[in-house]
């Protein structure tokens, strides 16, 4: 399998601009999972999907960011307008949610979003 | 509600020394716990798993970690440390689903030759 995969693994943009992550999860998983990691703040969780459906967007930092996941095999994380303060490492993760069973996370390479 | 505590966000050790990474949770049911690894520019990589079975559990590259529930605990351990263990190390805990999962704030590995 080819782990999950990010795209762009670097963006560097302009504050205003529109920023779009792409995730493609491990095939089969039916969560996803999109991270923020700054050295301030750490690893945080922005929001999951299950079965494409949103479940818990409260680390969404604000209505700049919104999050969508078409199929099973395909989310994007769109910044609307870029700001610096959002530069960090966007790493999106997928795991297979099965009733009444652990769920390892794989995380993929992360995407490095430079807002300048 | 779950969380991690991570103590210590710098460690260094010296190549062949013990390695110790301190890691305490909260939960108010019994958790699932993990450890990942993070090497520069890259992913987390998950190191091991507790899954209430058993509570010493032995994973990638020498690492281990013991659950203790006295004392909420689920420190990595190494016996010795090597070059290439440098690295930011993550401790978790999960609800029964898998699907919240509470990281600590990491812990950088420096191993001195």
């Amino acid at each position: 399998d080819a782990g999950v995969i990010q795209s762009p693994r670097h963006e560097v943009t302009e504050m205003g601009q529109e920023v779009t992550l792409r995730c493609k999860p491990i095939s089969g998983h039916n969560s996803l999972f999109w991270y923020r990691q700054t050295m301030m703040r750490g690893l945080e969780l922005l929001i999951y999907f299950n079965n494409n459906v949103p479940i818990d967007d409260s680390g969404m930092p604000e209505d700049r960011f919104s999050a969508k996941m078409p199929n099973a095999s395909f989310s994007t994380l769109k910044i609307q307008p870029s700001e610096p303060r959002d530069s960090a490492v966007y790493f999106c993760a997928s795991s297979l949610r099965l009733a009444g069973s652990y769920n390892e996370q794989f995380f993929g390479p992360g995407t490095r979003l430079t807002v300048l | 509600a779950q969380s991690v505590t991570q103590l210590g966000s710098h460690v260094s050790v010296s190549e062949g020394a013990l390695v110790l990474l301190r890691c305490n949770y909260s939960s108010s049911v019994p958790p699932y716990l993990f450890w990942y690894v993070q090497y520069p520019n890259q992913g987390l990589q998950l190191l091991l798993k507790y899954t209430s079975a058993a509570t010493l559990v032995k994973g990638i590259n020498g690492f281990e970690a013991e659950f203790k529930k006295s004392e909420t605990s689920f420190h990595l351990t190494k016996p010795s440390a090597h070059m290439s263990d440098a690295a930011e190390y993550f401790c978790a805990v999960s609800d029964l689903t898998g699907n919240q999962f509470y990281f600590g704030t990491g812990t950088s590995l420096t191993v001195i030759p």
